[in-house]
């Protein structure tokens, strides 16, 4: 009965790839979001999006794109892969502006 | 703007020692969201609480205990008779009612406890 699922949970690919992350909830949430854990832990917002509005964070660059097919889920495209996107990549869901529940992460290891 | 802080980068306690993690926060917003979260070795993210700016009450639960004082902008958080299974990152976080729903987190204070 897992809330949010990530697949994988391990992505190791090469510089220029294209990529993609999937993320699904089952908690009827409809909001979604995608974090970046760097390698000193930080994490960041990069997305947040329900069935009305997408907001992108102004740092993120344009090879990354979520894209929604429904409700409950939201998946991530990184294009033309660099060695700089290597992170730990978490989706969350939330029900509307209440608590965030994270998924378990995908760490992304460009090499 | 939007800070989360956490000085303390780890703190080491031996077995049954109570310990605080501190987190202050700065916001221009009168309504917002303050969490903890967890992320223990194995990784995920474990949501702890969710305090909204208009409820100052300190929250005990089980040997968990949280500190919110609007007047110097800090939501502390003590564990109480630390345990091994304690050990992990420990994150602060701020939302704000304004604009989208994003968390701001601090950098995350690493607690280990000693058997």
């Amino acid at each position: 009965d897992t809330a949010v699922s990530q697949t994988p949970k391990y992505l190791v690919t090469q510089m220029g790839n294209d990529k993609s992350i999937k993320c699904e909830q089952n908690l009827g949430h409809d909001t979604m979001y995608w974090y970046k854990q760097d390698s000193k832990k930080f994490l960041k917002i990069m997305f947040s999006y329900n069935n009305k509005e997408l907001i992108i964070n102004e740092t993120v660059p344009n090879r990354f794109s979520p894209k929604s097919p429904d409700k409950a889920h939201l998946n991530l495209h990184i294009n033309s892969l660099e060695l700089g996107d290597s992170a730990v990549y978490f989706c969350a869901s939330s029900p509307g502006r209440d608590t965030q529940y994270f998924g378990p992460g995908t760490r992304l290891t460009v090499l | 703007a939007q800070k989360v802080t956490q000085a303390q980068t780890e703190i080491s306690v031996v077995e049954k020692e109570d310990v605080t993690l501190d987190c202050v926060y700065e916001t221009r917003d009168t309504t917002y969201y303050l969490f903890w979260y967890k992320q223990p070795p194995s990784g995920e993210l474990v949501f702890l609480i969710r305090r909204n700016s208009f409820d100052e009450q300190n929250e005990i639960s089980g040997r968990y205990s949280w500190n919110f004082q609007k007047s110097t902008s800090s939501f502390n958080f003590t564990i109480t008779a630390s345990q091994v299974v304690d050990s992990a990152v420990y994150f602060c976080a701020l939302s704000e009612a304004r604009g989208a729903n994003n968390l701001f987190f601090g950098t995350g204070t690493r607690l280990t406890v000693i058997p």
